[in-house]
C-alpha cells in the first residue's frame, strides 16, 4: 500500500528566510503524481504544487520550488522569502495512478504546521 | 464559477443522530470525493464517485452512505452519528480521475457528534 510520511510535525522560519519542508512516500508504482497542499487557519486546501514522477525537473511556482528524488521516494518542498502569510498546515500528497481501481485517489501526509516569524 | 460549495459549515449532533452533509461543484467535474481531516491524521478518503451512478469506498467508509444521482452534487449521509465521527469533511472533485487532475475542495463542514 502506498503510504506519505511528513517527519516534522512543526517548523519554523524567520520571515525572509528559506525553509524546507520533508516528506518520503512509499509506491511501487513507476509513474505518478505528488503535490504539496497550504491549508491556512481558513480551513481551505489550496493546491501549492505539483510534481510528476517521469519528469526530471523540479517542478517551480514562484517562491515555491521543489526537491524531487525518485530512487530515494523524497519530495521536499522549499518555500523561499518566507512570507507571514505562508503560515500554514503544509500536506503532501500521493495520487494513485492512471490504472487500478482505486486510480484518482489522493494519499495524504500527516502535515506539517509552518510558523512564520516577523 | 463557485467551484465546490459544501453546506452546512459547523453542525452539532446528538449520537444516534443522522444527518447529510452537502457538496456540490458546477465545473463539470467527473470526480468527487470525500475525506475527513482529524488532528494529527491528515485527510483521509471516505468515499468518491467517478461519475453519476458511480460511487466505492475509500479508506475509512464505515458509518458514511453516498450516492451520485446527478455529475454536480455528492451528498455524504450518517445514518446514526457517533462522538467518533467528529471530524472536520472536505469534499474535492477533478475534471477526471486521472493522477495529473487538480482537485479542487470545498471549504469543508465541521461536525461535533455529542
Amino acid at each position: 500500500a502506498q503510504t506519505v510520511t511528513q517527519s516534522q510535525p512543526e517548523m519554523s522560519v524567520q520571515e525572509a528566510e528559506t525553509v524546507t519542508l520533508s516528506c518520503t512516500y512509499d509506491t511501487s508504482e513507476s509513474d505518478y503524481y505528488l503535490f504539496w497542499y497550504k491549508q491556512p487557519p481558513s480551513r481551505q486546501m489550496i493546491l501549492v504544487i505539483r510534481q510528476e514522477a517521469y519528469k526530471q525537473q523540479n517542478a517551480t511556482e514562484n517562491r515555491f520550488s521543489v526537491n524531487f528524488q525518485k530512487a530515494a521516494k523524497s519530495f521536499s518542498l522549499k518555500i523561499s522569502d518566507s512570507q507571514l502569510g505562508d503560515a500554514a498546515m503544509y500536506f503532501c500528497a500521493y495520487r494513485v495512478p492512471n490504472y487500478g481501481g482505486s486510480q484518482g485517489n489522493l494519499i495524504f501526509g500527516k502535515g506539517t504546521k509552518l510558523s512564520v516569524k516577523p | 464559477n463557485a467551484g465546490v460549495t459544501q453546506t452546512p459549515k459547523f453542525q452539532v449532533l446528538k449520537t444516534g443522530q443522522s444527518m447529510t452533509l452537502q457538496c456540490a461543484q458546477d465545473m463539470n467535474h467527473e470526480y468527487m470525493s470525500w475525506y475527513r481531516q482529524d488532528p494529527g491524521m491528515g485527510l483521509r478518503l471516505i468515499h468518491y464517485s467517478v461519475g453519476a451512478g458511480i460511487t466505492d469506498q475509500g479508506e475509512v467508509p464505515n458509518g458514511y452512505n453516498v450516492s451520485r444521482s446527478t455529475t454536480e452534487d455528492f451528498p455524504l449521509r450518517l445514518l446514526s452519528a457517533a462522538p467518533s465521527q467528529t471530524s472536520v469533511y472536505f469534499c474535492a472533485s477533478s475534471y477526471s480521475r486521472r493522477a495529473y487532475e487538480t482537485q479542487y475542495f470545498g471549504p469543508g463542514t465541521r461536525l461535533l457528534v455529542l
